[in-house]
């Protein structure tokens, strides 16, 4: 079946740009979770939906980072104003239910900001 | 706060070889431990986790870890490693109630024919 796509797959923006960068999750799945990846380290957690409740925003770096996810399914992580500590490559994963199910992850969408 | 360390950042064997890969974790509470894989192009994956009951897991392709509370460790094992196990991999870790996966900077295998 299908997996989490994420969208675009590569970005580069001019700092101060904003950016949009989409998630799909697995079809049904309730949860959804946003990590940042820096080069050579593991994924940071950012942020936590339980359908479209948006349960845990403790990892947003900065309020220049907002995620949404209005009808449950598909997410927006955007970042206002970029600058280029947030190059990075952004992770979606969705799981079936919670935190402590499989989580299972997109390809990423790899930012670059100039 | 640094809570999931991985001790090797780069490990490189021959095929046929043991794997150990080290983890270790800094909570003095409950955690529920795994370890995920990235093969190169492809997605990270889970490949065992552990939360409670016996502490040697077994997961995919010949994997296991061994949880040890007394040393807050989570190693990751396979008796005879191959060419396709080269990948990057990732302890992680989610402490007590708190609702976040927190990942370790990761360790890259490569693995010689």
């Amino acid at each position: 079946g299908a997996g989490v796509s994420q969208s675009p797959r590569y970005k580069v923006a001019k700092r101060g740009q904003d950016v949009a960068l989409r998630c799909d999750p697995i079809s049904g799945h309730v949860s959804l979770f946003w990590y940042q990846q820096a080069l050579g380290q593991g994924p940071e957690f950012l942020t936590y939906f339980q359908n479209e409740a948006q349960l845990d925003k403790s990892g947003l770096p900065s309020d220049r980072f907002f995620a949404e996810r209005p009808e449950g399914s598909v997410s927006t992580l955007k970042i206002q104003r970029t600058q280029q500590e947030d190059s990075a490559v952004y992770l979606c994963a969705s799981s079936i239910q919670g935190v402590r199910d499989e989580q299972y992850f997109g390809p990423g969408t790899r930012l670059t900001v100039t | 706060a640094q809570s999931v360390s991985q001790h090797n950042h780069h490990v490189i064997l021959s095929e046929a070889a043991s794997l150990e890969l080290g983890c270790n974790y800094s909570y003095g509470g409950t955690v529920n431990l795994f370890w995920y894989v990235q093969y190169p192009g492809q997605h990270l994956q889970l490949l065992l986790k552990y939360f409670s009951g016996d502490p040697l897991v077994k997961g995919i392709k010949g994997f296991e870890a061994e949880f040890i509370k007394s040393k807050f460790s989570f190693n990751l094992r396979k008796p005879s490693v191959q060419w396709s196990d080269t990948a990057e991999y990732f302890c992680a870790v989610i402490l007590g109630g708190y609702n976040k996966l927190i990942f370790g900077a990761g360790t890259r295998l490569a693995v010689h024919p």
